[in-house]
């Protein structure tokens, strides 16, 4: 069975500032990530997808992920935050043939002006 | 495109009561399934479906119940409504290949009094 942890709950950061959100998952067969992100009140959103390839994998807003198949890791990063991304982020797994998408706890970031 | 919607958007029960959250997709999904969120615990699944006529258990479905008659449609039912069912509700669907995505409603706020 899958299983993801994000190992911070919540980020706090300034504005302009990069950010990497953490997230570590564990499978005994291959996996497709993924990374949510959920604004207040609202649902959630994909911001970006590792299927296979290329392990730096671009998405919307200026975000990207980096998948380590060794470390079993695939952190969020952003060079340069803005107010508008203050949400709550998801890394979710899916093994390979199965059709259960495991998510983690989730990263409340903040930030501040 | 509408996506996936979910019906009501609010609910308040009392225990005891019985109530069914919709959630319908005009995208000719196979996939379909239902999370809730709670506070510091990520989306955890409930049930999914990966066509009509049939649906599976997933990490928490005790006290829910599913069916899917149409490729469209996919009704959670709470046969007797607990405190402990309070919840962030949200509907998810996505086409067959397994490298796709997931499409959130979304979502369904309902309290248990």
């Amino acid at each position: 069975a899958q299983s993801v942890t994000q190992l911070d709950s919540q980020v706090p950061v300034f504005e302009e500032a990069p950010v990497e959100l953490r997230c570590n998952y564990s499978s005994s067969v291959s996996v497709y990530l993924f990374w949510y992100v959920q604004y207040p009140n609202q649902g959630l959103q994909l911001l970006l997808k590792y299927l296979s390839g290329s392990t730096l994998v671009k998405g919307i807003n200026g975000f990207e992920a980096e998948f380590n198949k060794s470390q079993t890791s695939f952190h969020l990063r952003k060079p340069s935050v803005h107010i508008s991304d203050t949400a709550e982020y998801f890394c979710a797994v899916r093994g390979g043939g199965s059709e259960k998408l495991v998510f983690g706890k989730g990263t409340k970031l903040t930030v501040n002006p | 495109n509408a996506g996936v919607t979910q019906t009501p958007k609010f609910q308040v029960l009392k225990t005891g009561q019985s109530m069914t959250l919709q959630c319908a997709q005009d995208m000719n999904h196979e996939y379909m399934s239902w999370y809730r969120q709670d506070p510091g615990m990520g989306l955890r699944l409930i049930h999914y479906s990966v066509g009509a006529g049939i649906t599976d258990q997933g990490e928490v479905p005790n006290g829910y119940n599913v069916s899917r008659s149409t490729t469209e449609d996919f009704p959670l039912r709470l046969l007797s409504a607990a405190p402990s069912q309070t919840s962030v509700y949200f509907c998810a669907s996505r086409a067959e290949a397994g490298t796709q995505p997931q499409h959130f409603g979304d979502g369904t706020r309902l309290s248990i009094l």
